[in-house]
């Protein structure tokens, strides 16, 4: 059982917008505004996408946004496209003891 | 350009040390700042974190597997090693390591290996 709890799937069609949710508790998501989000193609790695909630690194689009009110981050992403079809993982530091810890997963598909 | 590759066994058996090296290029882990992680991946289950190494040799684990871990580096070799005593089937997984940045944030891996799998079977 993960730490942090996201929805199983999602789907959209495609220019569509998705949000997927990631809830944590006090003690990770709640507490820091250090959530992480990864895309993973099958048999591929993970894949940053968002980092301290809602900054991208330099060459993911900006399509891809995220927030987090209280102890649950979310990731949206606009104007959906077949390739944004993935499994989507967010993560979050826990404090010094924990570390670091990541939620289920949730796999997007475009319909 | 950085990168980073896992290597070590595909196959070990129950109770057995598994050691896995991960070699990089790109930075080096004298520079201030610069981590190496390792994060696995049973098959078609969820990422799970394992430990993490920062270049003034500060080092974290999971609390679950605290027991089970050790990682280390090689500055002169550009290598992270980590070592998982007592290896059981529920082991089975692909295992990446991934490059962090805490100049950058905590937590994040922002460069990743392509990953190894190692299958735990007598």
């Amino acid at each position: 059982q993960s730490a942090l709890t996201q929805p199983a799937s999602v789907s959209g069609s495609p220019g569509q917008s998705i949000t997927i949710s990631c809830t944590g508790t006090s003690s990770d998501v709640g507490s820091y505004n250090l959530v992480s989000w990864y895309q993973q193609h099958p048999g591929k790695a993970p894949k940053l996408m968002i980092y301290e909630v809602s900054k991208r690194p330099s060459g993911v689009s900006n399509r891809f946004s995220g927030s987090k009110p209280g102890n649950t981050a979310s990731l949206t992403i606009s104007g959906l496209q077949a390739e944004d079809e993935a499994d989507y993982y967010c993560c979050s530091y826990a404090g010094s003891s924990t570390f670091v810890v990541f939620g289920g997963g949730t796999k997007l598909t475009v319909l | 350009q950085i990168t980073l590759k896992e290597s070590g066994p595909t196959l070990v058996k129950p109770t057995q040390t598994l050691t896995l090296t991960c070699t990089f290029s790109g930075f080096s882990l004298s520079t201030s700042g610069l981590g190496v992680g390792w994060i696995r991946q049973p098959p078609g289950k969820a990422l799970e974190w394992l430990a993490l190494i920062y270049w003034n040799d500060d080092k974290r684990y999971s609390p679950s597997l605290k027991s089970r871990l050790t990682i280390t580096k090689d500055t002169s070799k550009n290598q992270v090693v980590l070592t998982m005593t007592n290896m059981d089937p529920v082991d089975t997984a692909t295992y990446y390591c991934a490059h962090s940045d805490i100049v950058t944030t905590i937590g994040a891996h922002d460069y990743w290996g392509q990953g190894t799998l190692v299958t735990v079977s007598s």
